[in-house]
């Protein structure tokens, strides 16, 4: 029972230094999704995949990419790691997000980083 | 003005007792809401999605309220643990974009 499995959990990284945040899943769920969660501000949406090949921004894209080769893979790349990206990192899938359905998002256990 | 705000609580409860809380939303076009949990430290769990016609899930009840744009989560019998952080979440028909509250605390005390 994987589910969606997030590494690392920990990273301190330096100003200007890059790295990728793994996530993969074997729900064989479509909609894969990147959030942060900082204090007092909720969960916001990084970037989102509907399918392989297709990713699309979220609320706050900017310092990061992500690609989606595979069904299962969605990582998510820092560029130039800078303090502001001092945060808690999920990775979330779902069947479908679509209307209708029930929008469970089922999410990885999370990946801390910290950003000096 | 955010999306989705919540009262950050904490919510204080002894074991037994009856806590609710509310949630607001600023979109009219949302169609779908739900009610995720959150332990500290750990990623968020769904906890019920919430109808039109408010639902039950054991001693959990949800409702919602079209015309003043908010949903309640109202939890009876608080078990120690029911301590967590509950997480609004609401979207718009045909969108793939979640909105998160930052969350109500509730902590039972014994």
């Amino acid at each position: 029972n994987a589910g969606v499995t997030q590494t690392p959990k920990f990273q301190v990284l330096k100003t200007g230094q890059s790295m990728t945040l793994q996530c993969a899943q074997d729900m064989n769920h479509e909609y894969m999704s990147w959030y942060r969660q900082d204090p007092g501000m909720g969960l916001r949406l990084i970037h989102y995949s509907v399918g392989a090949g297709i990713t699309d921004q979220g609320e706050v894209p900017n310092g990061y990419n992500v690609s989606r080769s595979t069904t299962e893979d969605f990582p998510l790349r820092l560029l130039s790691a800078a303090p502001s990206q001092t945060s808690v990192y999920f990775c979330a899938s779902s069947y479908s997000l679509l209307a209708g359905n029930t929008g469970e998002l089922f999410f990885g256990e999370g990946s801390r980083l910290t950003v000096l | 003005r955010k999306e989705v705000e919540q009262d950050p609580g904490p919510f204080n409860v002894p074991e037994g007792a009856t806590v609710a809380f509310n949630c607001t939303y600023s979109n009219s076009a949302s169609q779908s809401f739900f009610w995720y949990r959150q332990d500290c430290r750990k990623e968020p769990k769904l906890l019920m999605s919430v109808y039109s016609s408010g639902n039950e899930d054991g001693r959990f009840t949800a409702q919602l309220n079209r015309a003043s744009q908010y949903i309640s989560l109202l939890i009876r019998d608080s078990k120690l643990s029911d301590s967590a952080t509950y997480l609004c979440v609401v979207s718009v028909r045909n969108d793939y974009k979640l909105s998160f509250g930052a969350g109500t605390t509730v902590t039972v005390r014994a």
